[in-house]
């Protein structure tokens, strides 16, 4: 385990369904994020907390709604969304934004989502 | 865009040879890092190699940095089944968050 933990591990989700997913570290970092991982894309950025505070929001459609409640957590709440949005979302974490740059990002193993 | 793009999309060797994946960038840097991804999982931090730096090894990993040709390699000696995986190159630079690569695709064959 990375100390970085997201659940579910799957999640299947119709395009009228409400969603929510998790994601949790337990190492003391200040700074989270979430990526987006489609086939044969690179990682996408999505949104930046530092310090429970939203620092990126990456034009990210509105049906993503980022949440982070505390240095520790931090969602993503999903709502009306497309087949296309299907792919594996990945959170991170690091000491904060600009330790990042020296130490790198811890991820957790991800949500594999599927919208039908 | 500093986005890295790794080369070659895809390699695939034999157990106990070497591999050498390339990244390359457009815009300057002040560090690159380089990551792996097993299949279907989060990525893990592999090495972080700074602009004024020429070479880091750990391990069995070997990372040249060459800013002039704005380029990174990973070497990876006597490989293992073990390494199959996607590997990332993560360029940043000062205020500015990771921007990721697409990957090289390793399969090491038994």
């Amino acid at each position: 385990e990375t100390g970085v933990t997201q659940t579910p591990r799957h999640l299947v989700m119709g395009m009228t369904n409400k969603k929510s997913l998790k994601c949790e570290q337990h190492l003391g970092h200040n700074a989270m994020y979430w990526y987006k991982q489609s086939a044969k894309k690179p990682l996408e950025l999505m949104f930046v907390y530092n310090f429970k505070e939203q620092t990126e929001n990456n034009s990210v459609p509105s049906r993503f709604s980022p949440e982070c409640p505390n240095s520790s957590h931090l969602f993503l709440h999903l709502h009306t969304l497309q087949p296309e949005d299907s792919a594996l979302y990945l959170c991170a974490s690091s000491q904060d934004i600009d330790f990042a740059a020296t130490y790198g990002y811890t991820f957790g193993s991800g949500t594999r989502l599927t919208v039908v | 865009s500093q986005q890295g793009e790794e080369d070659p999309q895809a390699l695939s060797i034999q157990e106990g040879e070497n591999a050498t994946m390339n990244c390359s960038y457009k815009t300057s840097i002040n560090n690159l890092q380089w990551y792996r991804q097993n299949s279907g999982r989060g990525l893990v931090h592999l090495i972080l190699i700074r602009s004024n730096e020429r070479e880091k090894h750990s391990g069995r990993l070997r990372v040249t940095l060459d800013t002039s040709k704005k380029s990174s390699s990973l070497l990876i000696t006597a490989s293992r089944a073990a390494d199959t995986a996607s590997y990332f190159c993560a360029t940043s630079n000062y205020g500015q968050n990771f921007v990721f690569g697409p990957g090289t695709r390793l399969s090491v064959l038994p």
